[in-house]
């Protein structure tokens, strides 16, 4: 089966620009997730979809992070606007259905910078 | 402060040799799994364990749960080049509805031919 893609692999920003990220889920999979990977962190999620409704954004700074997830199936993760502290790897992660018995299956992230 | 603590943090060991990392969680667990990262990509699931006392092997990995479901092991037996980059612990840390996955800081591996 085709893995999560996400789309683009890397992006330089300035502060205070926005940018946008695409992610498309494994084919079936009703539970779709983001998640903020500082360096030398773990990944800590923003926001997760249950098909196209949101079941959890309790960490994602909604002042200038939004999401969303249109008709269940690709979802895209948006910065508006940026600050430094925004640099991270962001991954995008699907499961079957949400619960521990679902494992999640990541794609390979996008890179952002801000200058 | 940190709800799922992994050690070491980091560790270089010879090729061939065996070593142990750890996840130690404040929390009971309702369930853990173990995730590999390589430099510059997404997380690659290994395995989940759920039960206490479970214990799961893949290759010349195992992954245990104790008994009291708040620490799991990750044992690689004969190490390789190929087993090197950030081995995850990722728990649900809710439990049922409430199902949450948090991550650890993660342990960084580095193999030496």
């Amino acid at each position: 089966e085709a893995g999560v893609a996400q789309s683009p692999r890397y992006k330089i920003i300035e502060k205070r620009q926005s940018v946008a990220f695409w992610c498309n889920p494994i084919s079936g999979h009703a539970t779709l997730y983001w998640y903020q990977q500082i360096l030398g962190q773990g990944p800590k999620l923003l926001i997760q979809f249950q098909n196209n409704g949101v079941v959890d954004d309790s960490q994602l700074p909604k002042d200038r992070f939004s999401a969303e997830r249109l008709k269940g199936v690709d979802s895209t993760l948006k910065i508006q606007p940026a600050k430094l502290e925004d640099s991270a790897v962001y991954l995008c992660a699907s499961s079957l259905d949400r619960g521990f018995r679902s494992p999640l299956h990541f794609g390979n992230g996008t890179r952002l910078t801000v200058t | 402060s940190q709800e799922l603590e992994q050690s070491p943090q980091s560790l270089i060991v010879q090729e061939g040799k065996n070593l142990t990392i750890n996840c130690t969680s404040s929390k009971t667990l309702y369930g853990l799994y173990w995730y590999k990262q390589k430099y510059g990509e997404g997380l690659i699931f290994l395995m989940m364990l759920q039960k206490g006392g479970e214990e799961k092997s893949h290759e010349k990995i195992t992954a245990k749960l104790d008994e009291k479901k708040q620490q799991s092991s990750l044992h690689i037996t004969a190490s390789q080049p190929s087993h090197a980059g950030i081995y995850l612990c990722g728990a649900d840390m809710g439990g049922g509805s409430n199902y949450k996955l948090t991550f650890g800081k993660g342990t960084l591996l580095t193999v030496n031919p």
